[in-house]
Formats: structure tokens, C-alpha cells, sequence
């Protein structure tokens, strides 16, 4: 059964417009959720984190908002830029305390296409 | 970037073939991790190396074989591999302070078993 969640396998955005990515989770276990970047033929790079104590953490163009209630992240990138085009990973990492050995589980990930 | 560093970054190899895939990193961590990519799923943790130390396997079939000499290193024996173990293996580091604790992935090697 897969704890972490990204249902729009692909997602398709004019440039200057915003991208909205989502990722669902099930287990009210997790306390820190990221997001990760990747290129074809490429690792993932790290783009921007938030903890359960917080509900929205912003760097430059991207905002990730996080509804604990809803067990729902968002990232969102305004504008958006053809370089942005992607494939885009969330990822959650369970409280400390847990068994936490510092384990992400990863979505599957959402192709994001931003047309010039 | 150079912080986590992987070799090779494509290997083919026979299903009675023995090789090692190699990960270094640069970026004083205590933790490292090898994933797996399969085509259209998620990345899927393999193991976890916390201060040299496993810490996690996660059920990997024992052809798969992890060494972490210190915490600068990690090596991916692989022997006797199936098909189906072709994919994108990654590599990771992070703190490892058991916490919140972001991880930096390296390119990756690409395996095809034939």
C-alpha cells in the first residue's frame, strides 16, 4: 500500500503561469515532508522542505503548503519557467521516535511540462 | 554538483557477472542510503547506513549486498542479478541525526542486467 501519493502523473503549465503539484499521504505518522527536482539522467535534487508544525514554507518562486488535517502537501511554483520542466517528487519522513532511521518514502512522481 | 558523487553511472552486466556500484560523499554526513528506480515507480529505499552502522534493509534480496566502510563510502555489491533488477540505482547522504533530515542524492548509476 503506497503511504505517499501523487495521483496527476503529468501536468502541463504555460510559462508565467502558476504550477500547483500535489501529494496525499496516509500515515499521520510522518512529521517532515519535502520535495525533490529531477531531471532525465540525473539524481534528485532537493527543493524545499516543511515540518508538521507548519503549514506553509516559501524559498524564491516555490511554496509548499502543508493541510495535516486533509493529509494533503501542495507545492506551488509562480512563475513558472520552462526550466522548471521536470519530474517532481514528494517525500515523507516519519516522526523521531518511531523507528525513524531517517527513511523518506517518495510518491511517484509528476511530470511537469511548462510550455514557453 | 559534486557533494554525492556515484561510479559507475552506467553498467551492464551478466546475471552471473559480480560487480560493485560506488557512492562518495562530500558533504560531511553521517548517513547514507542506496534507492531503487524502477521505470514509472517510486524511488524505493534499499538500505539505510547510519555513522557506518546498517540501520535499515529494507527486505532487499541478498544478491544485493551493501558495504559502508566509513561514512564517507558506500558500495552496492551486486551478484547473480535478474532482469527485473535492472534500474536506476541511487545513492544518498544526509545529517543522520534521526530526525528531520534532508537527503542529497547523487546522478545515479543505470544498471541493465541482461
Amino acid at each position: 500500500d503506497q503511504q505517499v501519493k501523487q495521483n496527476s502523473p503529468s501536468l502541463s503549465v504555460q510559462e508565467g503561469r502558476i504550477s500547483i503539484l500535489n501529494c496525499d499521504y496516509t500515515n499521520s505518522m510522518f512529521d517532515y515532508f519535502l520535495w525533490y527536482k529531477k531531471y532525465p539522467a540525473e539524481g534528485p535534487t532537493f527543493l524545499i522542505s516543511i515540518s508538521s508544525i507548519k503549514d506553509k514554507n516559501e524559498d524564491g518562486r516555490f511554496t509548499v503548503f502543508l493541510n495535516k488535517s486533509a493529509k494533503h502537501l501542495s507545492l506551488h511554483i509562480v512563475p513558472s519557467q520552462p526550466g522548471d520542466s521536470a519530474v517532481y517528487f514528494c517525500a515523507a519522513s516519519p516522526v523521531i521516535g518511531s523507528g525513524n532511521t531517517g527513511k523518506l518514502i517518495f510518491g511517484q512522481g509528476t511530470t511537469l511540462q511548462v510550455k514557453p | 554538483e559534486t557533494g554525492v558523487t556515484q561510479t559507475p553511472r552506467h553498467l551492464v552486466m551478466g546475471m552471473t557477472n559480480k560487480k560493485s556500484l560506488k557512492c562518495e560523499q562530500h558533504l560531511g554526513h553521517n548517513a547514507m542510503y542506496w534507492y531503487k528506480q524502477s521505470a514509472k515507480k517510486p524511488l524505493e529505499l534499499m538500505f539505510v547506513y547510519n555513522f557506518k552502522e546498517q540501520t535499515e534493509n529494507n527486505s532487499v534480496p541478498s544478491r544485493f549486498s551493501p558495504e559502508c566502510p566509513n561514512s564517507s563510502h558506500l558500495f552496492l555489491h551486486l551478484h547473480t542479478l535478474q532482469p527485473e533488477d535492472s534500474a536506476l540505482y541511487l545513492c544518498a547522504s544526509s545529517q543522520g541525526r534521526g530526525g528531520p533530515d534532508t537527503q542529497y542524492f547523487g546522478p545515479g548509476t543505470r544498471l541493465t542486467v541482461l
